[in-house]
């Protein structure tokens, strides 16, 4: 078993759908989980940081984090087509002292 | 804040020639910068760890004698590919992390480096 899960997609939905990101992992000692979006031939770009259990809300991004199901969600409100990328899901066990575990990334497709 | 840069974007190279990829930290400083290295449609797979003024700690399966790594100030690190074959093309990704106050301590990755050994 992989320490993240995430699956690959490509999951492609219409402009202004509500979309739903996860990644299961294996390793319950991980407390710092975070989510990245990644455009084709560019790096990542950091977008949310949370800590342990629980939501955390910025615009139209919402992360939930679940640890006693080992399970964390990206959700994404009104998509639009800039949307389209590849979200990657990343945890470490002591914040950025520890190196991060990546899944595998899901691509997003958003159609006008 | 908390931005990367890489240079070159790309590169291209005839295989046995050696390529030297830099990473900088532009608006702030970083202990410790990690290179990985990204297939085409997989996920990263971090290669090693470089922290300031010391020796690069390197992932299992990783030739340090081909990736040399320098971290030899505080907003710059170097991976260069050593004697490069067409294997070694791979997207190449650094990364920095931000410990200032107040800022999320996670990585802040830079856009990444094309490499074509041909």
């Amino acid at each position: 078993q992989k320490e993240v899960e995430q699956d690959p997609g490509p999951l492609s939905v219409p402009e202004g759908a509500i979309v739903s990101l996860n990644c299961t992992y294996s390793n319950s000692a991980f407390q710092y989980f975070m989510w990245y979006r990644q455009y084709s031939r560019k790096g990542p770009e950091l977008l949310m940081y949370t800590y342990s259990s629980g939501n955390k809300e910025d615009g139209r991004f919402t992360a939930q984090v679940d640890k006693s199901s080992k399970y964390i969600s990206l959700f994404i409100r009104d998509s639009q087509p800039s949307d389209s990328a590849t979200y990657l899901c990343a945890m470490s066990l002591n914040s950025g002292y520890s190196t991060l575990t990546f899944g595998k990334g899901t691509m997003l497709l958003v159609s006008p | 804040g908390a931005v990367v840069s890489q240079h070159p974007s790309r590169v291209i190279c005839k295989s046995g020639t050696s390529v030297k990829i830099e990473c900088r930290s532009l608006d702030f400083q970083a202990t410790t910068m990690f290179w990985y290295r990204q297939f085409p449609k997989q996920s990263l797979m971090l290669m090693a760890t470089s922290n300031e003024g010391s020796k690069a700690t390197y992932e299992q399966g990783v030739e340090k004698d081909k990736f040399l790594i320098n971290h030899a100030s505080l907003t710059l690190s170097t991976l260069t590919v050593t004697s490069a074959h067409p294997e070694d093309s791979s997207f190449y990704i650094c990364s920095a992390r931000d410990t200032r106050g107040g800022r999320e301590e996670t990585q802040y990755f830079g856009p990444g480096t094309r490499l074509l050994v041909l």
